[in-house]
């Protein structure tokens, strides 16, 4: 595979749910991140994982919790959601975050619904 | 923080037609403004970027331009195709070191009608 992969495509989970996104990428990046895409608003960063930093968006709920073991593999660990939470959760990656020609590399996104 | 305003939200346009898609942004200090495109069901996909150095840039059908006096850029497509339907997105990078990040805009829905 090459390019940026999620899994799963589509999850529906009830409010007591634990349950992960999976995202890997296959472009020897060295950044990764989290964005969240909700209908008519913007796409609203969560989490960046830029070699050994972790830079996260303070307004993000504790409820939403990201684990990235190596650069290529970031998780998204999720614990009992609220039903606001449905949007379609996007994973990207760029080859390193301090450059201003940082193009992102977009995964084809997780469809949460929260029940 | 970095606001950037996308307007329209909607845009339809007959085949053959221009189409122009305008963005503001607050950050006098943003030197990069890239253009995504999502078609449905797809992901975000990068499709054209200007830096603060230049004012216009252009590829084949599509070319944005910069106003850095006036805080705005455009994108601009021209002779329009079905294909070009699409939702797209404006962005501007904003802070520095550990704060550096893109702000998006809202999207703008493009229906290219045949």
């Amino acid at each position: 595979e090459t390019g940026v992969t999620q899994t799963p495509r589509h999850l529906v989970m009830g409010m007591t749910n634990k349950k992960s996104l999976k995202c890997e990428q296959h472009l020897g990046h060295n950044a990764m991140y989290w964005y969240k895409q909700s209908a008519k608003k913007p796409l609203e960063l969560m989490f960046v994982y830029s070699l050994e930093e972790r830079v996260e968006n303070n307004s993000v709920p504790s409820r939403f919790s990201p684990e990235c073991p190596n650069s290529s593999h970031l998780f998204l660990h999720l614990h009992t959601l609220q039903p606001e939470d449905s949007a379609l959760y996007l994973c990207a990656s760029s080859q390193t975050r301090w450059r201003d020609t940082g193009e992102l590399f977009f995964g084809e996104g997780s469809r949460l619904t929260v029940l | 923080g970095e606001n950037v305003e996308q307007h329209p939200s909607t845009l339809s346009v007959q085949e053959g037609d221009s189409a122009v898609i305008k963005c503001t942004y607050s950050d006098s200090a943003s030197n990069y403004f890239p253009w995504y495109k999502q078609e449905l069901g797809k992901r975000p996909q990068l499709i054209i970027d200007i830096r603060s150095n230049v004012g216009e840039k252009k590829d084949q059908r599509i070319a944005v331009t910069l106003n850095k006096t006036a805080k705005h850029f455009s994108l601009h497509i021209t002779e329009t195709q079905p294909e070009d339907s699409a939702v797209y997105f404006c962005a501007a990078t904003s802070g520095g070191g550990s704060n550096y990040k893109l702000t998006f805009g809202k999207g703008t829905l493009l229906t290219v009608n045949p």
